[in-house]
């Protein structure tokens, strides 16, 4: 299994321009979700879904969007890339159906908005 | 709503010196669940430990022990005889039951551990 995958690693935007974060598992997990970490905020939730067709805010939701057609993808899309968007972004998952179990993390994507 | 603080932002020790890391959390559910990750400089997450608001018992694994206090609402983490290798950004993390199947983060801890 490669667990959670994230691409790019690293990205450079230019303000206004339009991305999305790949991420994918292949757990068969329902849960996925987005965080952002910036220094000294810890992990923030930006979106998450329970499941394929199913997604709902978390703490940080402006500015970006998410779908989930499948239960293997969970791509983070940035409309119009702003400077207060630079940040390292980690995609996450974990089954449903037992609350206690903890998230599996990808990698993490580096984004630097100029 | 749920929230989790870690008051120490960064912490430092000298090898072997035992250390613990504070975590208090709120939430109005009466069943919750509680995680710590680690986060070395290398980056990625690393879990390691969970607790549900059933079970008070204390963890201990190796070096590492966990203290959850439900009557305080506090979930500590200790590194006994601390090594260079602990050095790393910790994170307390809780999931309710109301609000979906969010995880919330504390800020984070980080810890240096110096030679």
């Amino acid at each position: 299994n490669a667990g959670v995958t994230q691409t790019p690693k690293f990205q450079v935007l230019k303000t206004g321009q339009s991305m999305t974060l790949q991420c994918a598992q292949d757990m068969n997990h329902e849960y996925m979700s987005w965080y952002r970490q910036d220094p000294g905020m810890g992990l923030r939730l930006i979106h998450y879904s329970v499941g394929a067709g199913i997604t709902d805010q978390g703490e940080v939701p402006n500015g970006y969007n998410v779908s989930r057609s499948t239960t293997e993808d969970f791509p983070l899309r940035l409309l119009s890339a702003a400077p207060s968007q630079t940040s390292v972004y980690f995609c996450a998952s974990s089954y449903r159906r037992d609350r206690e179990l903890e998230q599996y993390f990808g990698p993490g994507t580096r984004l630097t908005v100029t | 709503a749920q929230k989790v603080t870690q008051a120490q932002t960064e912490i430092s020790v000298v090898e072997k010196e035992d250390v613990t890391l504070d975590c208090v959390y709120e939430t109005r559910d009466t069943t919750y669940y509680l995680f710590w990750y680690k986060q070395p400089p290398s980056g990625e997450l690393v879990f390691l430990i969970r607790r549900n608001s059933f079970d008070e018992q204390n963890e201990i694994s190796g070096r590492y022990s966990w203290n959850f206090q439900k009557s305080t609402s506090s979930f500590n983490f200790t590194i006994t005889a601390s090594q260079v290798v602990d050095s790393a950004v910790y994170f307390c993390a809780l999931r309710g039951l109301t609000g979906g199947f969010k995880t919330i983060f504390g800020a984070g801890t980080r810890l240096f551990v110096k030679a």
